[in-house]
């Protein structure tokens, strides 16, 4: 278990909806990633929060937007969702605002479906 | 660009041989470089890593190399068993962010 929870586990839901991917970091850490890995695929970055703030952005779309709150919790919003967003949506954290250069410890993943 | 070219993508080997996987990179400024498996269906795990001040560092039968100016990086896997069988990526920071590679699917047959 790497201290880093994510909810919900599984979430199945419509072409056209909305939904909101929860993600609470290991105690002490700072920052906070979110990856998408579609089927048989890499895991792609989408955006860092480090203390509140955004810090870093990958490739994420214009309908999805992430945000990080005082308790350091964050959520990763998905809107308008197309039947190719369904995939596995990752967080991690790490201690501090240094990205790449230190060790991110990954939650459970949320696997999302879109019919 | 921001690459990170991981080969091969798939690799069968019998138990208790050896088992290495490539990477390289495209910036010549990453300076940190972690391996994760990932078990189906699971998170990823980190288990092991590598700085740049450093050429090779090993773990028990994990072994990790670095090649700074051919920009590359190996994963070495020594005696390996099946509990091995699982996707690993390999990753290289660059500027903020930490760039995955494609994966590679172990596959280990008693």
């Amino acid at each position: 278990d790497s201290g880093v929870t994510q909810t919900p586990k599984h979430l199945i839901t419509a072409t056209g909806q909305r939904v909101t991917l929860r993600c609470s970091p290991r105690s002490g850490d700072l920052s906070v990633y979110w990856y998408q890995q579609s089927l048989d695929q890499g895991l792609q970055f989408l955006i860092q929060y480090y203390n509140g703030e955004e810090r870093a952005k990958g490739n994420i779309l214009e309908r999805f937007s992430a945000q990080q709150f005082p308790d350091l919790h964050s959520e990763l919003n998905l809107s308008s969702l197309e039947l190719g967003d369904s995939a596995l949506y990752f967080c991690a954290s790490s201690p501090n605002s240094a990205g790449g250069q230190e060790t991110q410890y990954f939650g459970p993943g949320t696997r999302l479906l879109v019919l | 660009g921001e690459n990170v070219e991981q080969h091969p993508s798939t690799l069968s080997v019998q138990e208790g041989d050896s088992a290495v996987i490539k990477c390289t990179y495209s910036d010549s400024a990453s300076n940190y470089f972690p391996w994760y498996k990932q078990e189906l269906g699971k998170r990823p795990q980190l288990i092991i890593d590598i700085r740049s001040n450093v050429g090779e560092k090993k773990d028990q039968r994990i072994a990790v190399t670095l090649n700074k100016t051919a920009k590359h990086f190996s994963l070495h896997i020594t005696e390996t068993q099946p509990e091995d069988s699982a996707v690993y990526f390999c990753a290289a920071s660059m500027a903020d962010k930490l760039i995955f590679g494609t994966g590679t699917r172990l596959q280990v047959f008693p």
